[in-house]
């Protein structure tokens, strides 16, 4: 149980593209994922908080505009980077957490999404 | 606040050396303290972890012991194989805001 998919795994494409990230709960109800970035051989960094039916919580220095998330069911959320450079290549992980927001609960990690811009 | 200190890699060991990867934490409260496996390529699996003081979380030969006195959780397995090579990451979540802090991670190769 608690398997999280992404899609799509791999991703290219040119800069000034916009590319839509999905992360899915296979078999539970997540009423919060959490989205991070992971640049090569470093650690896992937060960029925002999706609660479903509501926005999403920002780290700071996250441009909102820039990477948009939508949490629009208990399965579902989707990361859009807009207008890509290649500065935004990297791996994007999701993960979420089974059961009530507020307590504290194991986060279930995506595969990851490699996104190379050109 | 809370943060999470890891012991820097990379390790490199033979196959069937015993491991250890140290992990310290600062936290206000009572965390739950988790250890997370990164092979290439992949996301995070969860490995192992423990809720309160005292706890032992153990996983595929890899053990840790939420220590309070000492505010530790180092990850352990006596015979490490190849298959065990990857980056290890210790973590930490917040019981009120629902936070989780990460380590630096720490990068693992056994040879044979």
């Amino acid at each position: 149980g608690a398997v999280v998919s992404q899609h799509p795994s791999w991703v290219i494409c040119k800069s000034g593209t916009s590319v839509k990230i999905e992360c899915r709960s296979l078999d539970f109800q997540a009423t919060t994922m959490f989205w991070y970035r992971q640049f090569p051989k470093q650690s896992l960094m937060l960029m925002a908080t999706s609660n479903e039916g509501s926005k999403a919580t920002y780290e700071q220095g996250v441009e909102k505009d820039k990477f948009l998330i939508n949490h629009a069911s208990l399965t579902l959320s989707t990361l859009t980077v807009t207008s890509a450079h290649p500065e935004d290549s990297s791996f994007y992980i999701c993960s979420a957490i089974q059961g009530k927001s507020g307590r504290s609960e194991t986060q279930y990690f995506g595969p990851g999404t490699r996104l190379l811009v050109l | 606040g809370n943060s999470v200190t890891q012991m820097e890699g990379p390790v490199t060991l033979s196959e069937e050396a015993f491991l250890t990867i140290n992990c310290t934490y600062t936290a206000t409260g009572y965390p739950s303290l988790f250890w997370y496996v990164q092979y290439p390529g992949e996301g995070l699996q969860l490995l192992l972890k423990a809720t309160k003081a005292d706890d032992k979380g153990s996983n595929k030969g890899f053990e840790a012991t939420y220590r309070k006195e000492t505010t530790s959780f180092h990850l352990e397995k006596g015979s490490v194989q190849v298959s065990d090579s990857a980056v290890y990451f210790c973590a930490l979540s917040d019981l009120v805001g629902n936070q989780f802090y990460f380590g630096t991670g720490t990068s693992l190769t056994v040879i044979p």
